[in-house]
């Protein structure tokens, strides 16, 4: 099974500052079937990105997805306080679907 | 608006069984496949299990291959995952979300909380 490591742990930044999220895969994601999630606490997770760099429906634009093979990144270009929350990778392959660790992103 | 709604969670001793329900409105049930993914206290997100639109393909994570089984009853809008010989690390929210595109999940339900304990 692919295993998908994210990185850093912990990002904590002010508001208005860019925020890169990495993502690495052990093996490549075929297809680039890779999303992104955003899930704050109490809540559900939240779709961000599919296909690696498409928005999902009512996602602003200031998160950008991108990557191919086994490196993905997540940037949110201009943090605002609502931002808060954790970030999950995932991907599809092979039957099965996988999530990194999560990214806690805070903002200061 | 799309919906899923979950429920059945509860306490169970370990060896226990335990059936989850995901009642789904807002959409056309019958041609979307559905998954289970579930997150233990202070964790994070784990993919459970996939069936297919039409329920003949199943897929399942290694931790819960053999003790859970996905199923769905497209009469009562209904995705159900049967939970036998549950252990404490079986302990979580469980959540039904959608699957969209062949390959992403698009909306979530809130969860059903399952305690496995004795």
């Amino acid at each position: 099974d692919i295993v998908l490591t994210q990185s850093p742990g912990t990002l904590s930044l002010s508001p208005g500052e860019r925020a890169t999220l990495s993502c690495r895969a052990s093996q490549s994601v075929t297809n680039n079937y890779f999303a992104w999630f955003q899930q704050k606490p109490g809540q559900t997770p939240r779709l961000l990105i599919y296909a690696a760099s498409s928005r999902a429906t009512g996602i602003p634009d200031r998160f950008s997805g991108s990557g191919s093979g086994t490196d993905f990144s997540l940037t949110i270009s201009r943090l605002e306080p609502e931002d808060s929350a954790m970030y999950y990778c995932q991907q599809q392959g092979n039957s099965q679907w996988t999530f990194g660790q999560g990214t806690k992103v805070e903002i200061k | 608006q799309v919906h899923l709604v979950e429920s059945g969670g509860g306490v169970v001793q370990p060896g226990g069984s335990l059936r989850l329900s995901c009642a789904a409105s807002g959409f056309t049930f019958n041609s979307v496949g559905m998954h289970w993914v579930r997150q233990a206290p202070g964790k994070g997100l784990e993919w459970v299990t996939f069936i297919r639109f039409d329920g003949t393909t199943k897929y399942y994570a290694d931790s819960v291959k053999g003790r859970f089984t996905i199923s769905r009853d497209d009469s009562k809008n209904t995705v159900y995952l049967q939970m036998n010989s549950l252990r404490t690390e079986d302990t979580a929210v469980y959540y039904c979300a959608k699957n969209w595109l062949g390959y992403y999940m698009d909306v979530w339900g809130k969860g059903t909380t399952v305690t496995v304990s004795s």
